[in-house]
């Protein structure tokens, strides 16, 4: 099946602990991204990708990592979470960037106290 | 900077209107143009795109219009069903200059309500 998985689902953590948040697809897609959704603010692009190892930045990339060695995967990493990363994260991914539909993973909720 | 308007937070329509849905944008026109739909807890799903050289797509129930001399996209659902009832985001796609990147911004979404 054709999909966008993302790990963990739900994480609770507190300020300054480094954490990751897998994402990954099945689909052969060049393209991937993150999003952060928040109440009233929408969805936010943090960063993406247009294949591997090229990453780029959006419109909410501080405090935040990426990378891409394989074309598949496309973690997100926060060095030092703060409280205002509190969010729902989602990863998306397309055939190629422009002119497709983006699939998006389920969804991690992140709390850091 | 690109700013995008979905002008209603939320929408409440009977069942079997034509459930109309806005999307207004500033600055330059987008490349293409996108509607999702996103169910609570969940993550988006793709409805449909529409190109800035196309002025209507149709797909089953669902029809999308772009306008850019308004700046602005129509979404509309005829013949509505409670089943329809969901989160619906726009998303525009700005191509990058000098590069083949390009950044893609979402609207903050219209919760739209069918009731039987």
């Amino acid at each position: 099946e054709a999909q966008v998985t993302q790990n963990p689902r739900y994480l609770i953590t507190v300020t300054g602990k480094k954490l990751t948040v897998t994402c990954s697809q099945n689909m052969n897609h060049e393209y991937m991204s993150w999003y952060r959704q928040d109440p009233g603010l929408g969805l936010r692009q943090i960063y993406y990708s247009m294949n591997v190892e090229v990453t780029d930045k959006g419109d909410v990339p501080e405090g935040y990592k990426v990378s891409r060695k394989e074309k598949r995967n496309f973690p997100l990493i926060l060095e030092s979470p703060s409280p205002n990363q509190t969010s729902l994260y989602f990863c998306a991914s397309s055939p190629r960037t422009g002119y497709n539909e983006q699939f998006f993973g389920p969804g991690t909720r992140l709390t850091v106290l | 900077s690109q700013k995008i308007e979905q002008n209603s937070e939320a929408l409440n329509i009977q069942e079997g209107k034509t459930a109309t849905l806005t999307c207004n944008y500033t600055n330059y026109s987008p490349a293409y143009l996108q509607w999702y739909r996103q169910d609570p807890g969940r993550g988006p799903v793709f409805l449909l795109l529409i190109r800035e050289n196309e002025k209507e797509k149709r797909k089953e129930r669902l029809k999308v219009t772009f306008d850019t001399t308004l700046k602005q996209s129509l979404f509309h659902i005829t013949a509505s069903q409670p089943a329809d009832s969901a989160t619906y985001l726009c998303a525009l796609d700005f191509p990058e200059p000098y590069s083949s990147a390009s950044k893609i911004i979402f609207g903050s979404g219209t919760r739209l309500s069918i009731r039987p």
